[in-house]
């Protein structure tokens, strides 16, 4: 398996309040994703990274910022949690998307609730 | 804008039977493609991808996909389930346009009886 370490893996908040989720990967992949899942709705990309200091948006932006100081980390941040923001996130990474057929590598995800 | 569509959200089969689910997706042009598989209560991984040549792919754990560009679809098949297949499974489209972002589909959860 890739070398992806999310955390935390569990977190349990109440609306209102700030949450970072970390990524940390070992693979030295340039490009670097957040996803939630949500029953029915599959994976929908929320931020992703191509680069130290390089990120856009995914189709599930509002309320999410990111950021990536050094290759290796990539975090999400809630500024202001909402129950709507209830939900798993996965971290991913890939080598390329420019050659877009590789493959992402998954995280083992962060259950998160906001209560 | 691409989409993913999954037409099963729910397949039950019982043991040694046949599997197919379908993926179909919206973008026009070249496609890569892949279905992924995730355990219960683990992370998602490549079953297998598509991006060129026989469109016939062969994946993990005896699976296979078969891409039919005239019907946008790469639906996934395995002749004989097991119990251990008990899963969801997410079909993934990127265009091969140099952009970034993987669209997936909604998944499709299989439970195989025993």
């Amino acid at each position: 398996d890739a070398g992806i370490t999310q955390s935390p893996r569990h977190k349990v908040t109440e609306t209102g309040t700030p949450v970072t989720l970390r990524c940390h990967q070992t693979e030295n992949h340039r490009y670097m994703y957040w996803y939630r899942q949500d029953p029915g709705h599959g994976l929908r990309l929320i931020h992703y990274s191509y680069g130290v200091k390089d990120t856009d948006k995914g189709e599930v932006s509002d309320g999410y910022s990111v950021s990536r100081s050094k290759t290796e980390d990539f975090l999400l941040t809630l500024e202001s949690a909402t129950s709507s923001q209830t939900s798993v996130y996965f971290c991913a990474i890939s080598e390329s998307a420019r050659d877009s057929n590789q493959p992402q590598h998954f995280g083992d995800g962060t259950r998160l609730s906001i209560l | 804008a691409q989409s993913v569509s999954q037409h099963n959200h729910h397949v039950i089969l019982s043991e040694a039977a046949s599997l197919e689910l379908g993926c179909n997706y919206s973008y026009g042009g070249t496609v890569n493609l892949f279905w992924y598989v995730q355990y219960p209560g683990q992370h998602l991984q490549l079953l297998l991808k598509y991006f060129s040549g026989d469109p016939l792919v062969k994946g993990i754990k005896g699976f296979e996909a078969e891409f039919i560009k005239s019907k946008f679809s790469f639906n996934l098949r395995k002749p004989s389930v097991q119990w251990s297949d008990t899963a969801e499974y997410f079909c993934a489209v990127n265009a091969n346009t140099g952009g970034f972002k993987t669209i997936f589909g909604a998944g499709t959860r299989l439970f195989v009886k025993a």
